[in-house]
């Protein structure tokens, strides 16, 4: 069955830490790794990564994929407050229709 | 452009009667997917859809669940005789063409008393 996992649960940091984000899957014929920001709401989309090796980036985030060891990490750089969340990573199949997403990790950033 | 809109927002019901959550897409997309997220747990793939077709329905419960997209007006989500285990949050989120990224709504949270 195709998996996603992330870690860690949860993590507890101070504003200006630097935090990495997991997720590692088991998925037949990966097609699309995605990351979401979820706070009290919808989530809402970071990255679409699809090419090993290609960062991407937006401001103090960034996220990169390694499709020969199957996983990706979310960097997220001089946290702010506003980064707490829970954050999460879905991973689409060649084949299917659903994109499958992992428990998440529940950022939270102290002043 | 108004991202995805679900309503309502709230949603209280007693054991046995019909849930109905609506979903309208983002301007220009024709894909839509349920999904419902429990306490502590990932989402969860419920249906896919496009206009007047469901494509996969196949994490839907076969009972009691049902979904549409019609031609013309939002996405519904049936429940009927709901029980108090349906009670999650229910997302809604649509996308331009097939597997692209997908846009997410509020979601609808179901409390069955």
């Amino acid at each position: 069955e195709d998996k996603v996992v992330q870690s860690p649960l949860s993590l507890v940091v101070h504003e200006g830490d630097t935090v990495t984000l997991n997720c590692s899957y088991e998925v037949t014929n990966f097609r699309s790794l995605l990351w979401y920001k979820q706070e009290k709401k919808a989530p809402t989309f970071l990255f679409m990564l699809t090419s090993s090796g290609i960062e991407k980036k937006s401001g103090r985030l960034s996220s990169i994929l390694d499709k020969k060891e199957l996983f990706s990490i979310l960097n997220i750089t001089a946290t702010q407050t506003g980064d707490s969340a829970i954050y999460l990573c879905a991973v689409a199949p060649n084949t299917g229709n659903q994109f499958y997403f992992g428990t998440g990790t529940s950022l939270t950033v102290i002043p | 452009n108004a991202g995805v809109m679900q309503n309502p927002r709230h949603l209280v019901r007693r054991r046995g009667q019909e849930a109905r959550l609506r979903c309208s897409p983002m301007k220009g997309h024709s894909h839509v997917y349920w999904y419902r997220q429990l306490p502590e747990e990932g989402l969860k793939f419920m249906v896919y859809l496009q206009k007047e077709n469901i494509i996969d329905e196949s994490g839907m419960p076969k009972e009691r669940f049902s979904a549409e997209f019609p031609k013309e007006g939002p996405s519904i989500l049936r429940i009927q005789q709901v029980v108090r285990g349906d009670s999650a949050a229910y997302f809604c989120a649509s996308s331009q063409r097939f597997f692209e990224k997908l846009f997410f709504g509020s979601g609808t949270q179901l409390s069955v008393l």
